[in-house]
């Protein structure tokens, strides 16, 4: 079945305590990105990745850092998480860059005490 | 970048014909509009996509207006299970990236 996967689906951890949030996809995607989701703000962007070894910085890329080292994996990584950091993440994968259909994973709700 | 700007949120009943309107006035030539659907706590989900005139598949149709300017989706005979958040999307291929702008996107709640 072709799909994105997220670990954990839910987190609770404590201010600066390093924490990764694994992105798999099997669609053999090239383009992978990362968003959080806020009440009242929609979905925002954190950093995407065209290809392996190639990210840069979405809309709200601040406290965040991502690595692209496989196709199928984009892990999304607080190295010292903060309260203002608590909200719900998406990792999406889609075929190429551009208008395509993105495919979305099932979302991990971080909560940083 | 084309900014897209849709209702916040509208009501309807079930059995009713549902239309949202996305306006766009900034889309480029090669933009393609896409719309997904969200449901609580569930990551979006593709709905449907269209360039020009009209584009219809098994959930609902798009109509695009010749100046591209807008579009509107079209639920038709809404279940309940159609409530959900309804986001419009352009595409935006400056400089070979996409950086997708979902916005807040419409909270469609539709009553018994």
């Amino acid at each position: 079945e072709a799909q994105v996967t997220q670990n954990p689906r839910y987190l609770i951890t404590v201010t600066g305590k390093k924490l990764t949030v694994t992105c798999s996809q099997n669609m053999n995607h090239e383009y992978m990105s990362w968003y959080r989701q806020d009440p009242g703000l929609g979905l925002r962007q954190i950093y995407y990745s065209m290809n392996v070894e190639v990210t840069d910085k979405g809309d709200v890329p601040e406290g965040y850092k991502v690595s692209r080292k496989e196709k199928r994996n984009f892990p999304l990584i607080l190295e010292s998480p903060s309260p203002n950091q608590t909200s719900l993440y998406f990792c999406a994968s889609t075929r190429l860059a551009g208008h395509n259909e993105q495919f979305f994973g099932p979302g991990t709700r971080l909560t940083v005490l | 970048l084309a900014k897209t700007t849709q209702p916040i949120s509208m009501d309807s009943y079930e059995g009713q014909e549902v239309n949202i309107t996305c306006s766009h006035n900034n889309i480029a030539t090669n933009d393609y509009i896409t719309w997904y659907q969200q449901f609580p706590s569930q990551g979006p989900r593709f709905i449907i996509q269209g360039y020009k005139t009209k584009v219809t598949n098994e959930v609902a149709s798009l109509f695009i207006p010749a100046d591209r300017k807008s579009s509107t989706l079209s639920l038709p005979r809404v279940s309940l299970s159609d409530t959900a958040v309804y986001y419009c999307l352009v595409g935006d291929n400056e400089g070979g990236s996409y950086i997708p702008t979902f916005g807040r996107g419409t909270s469609l709640i539709v009553h018994p």
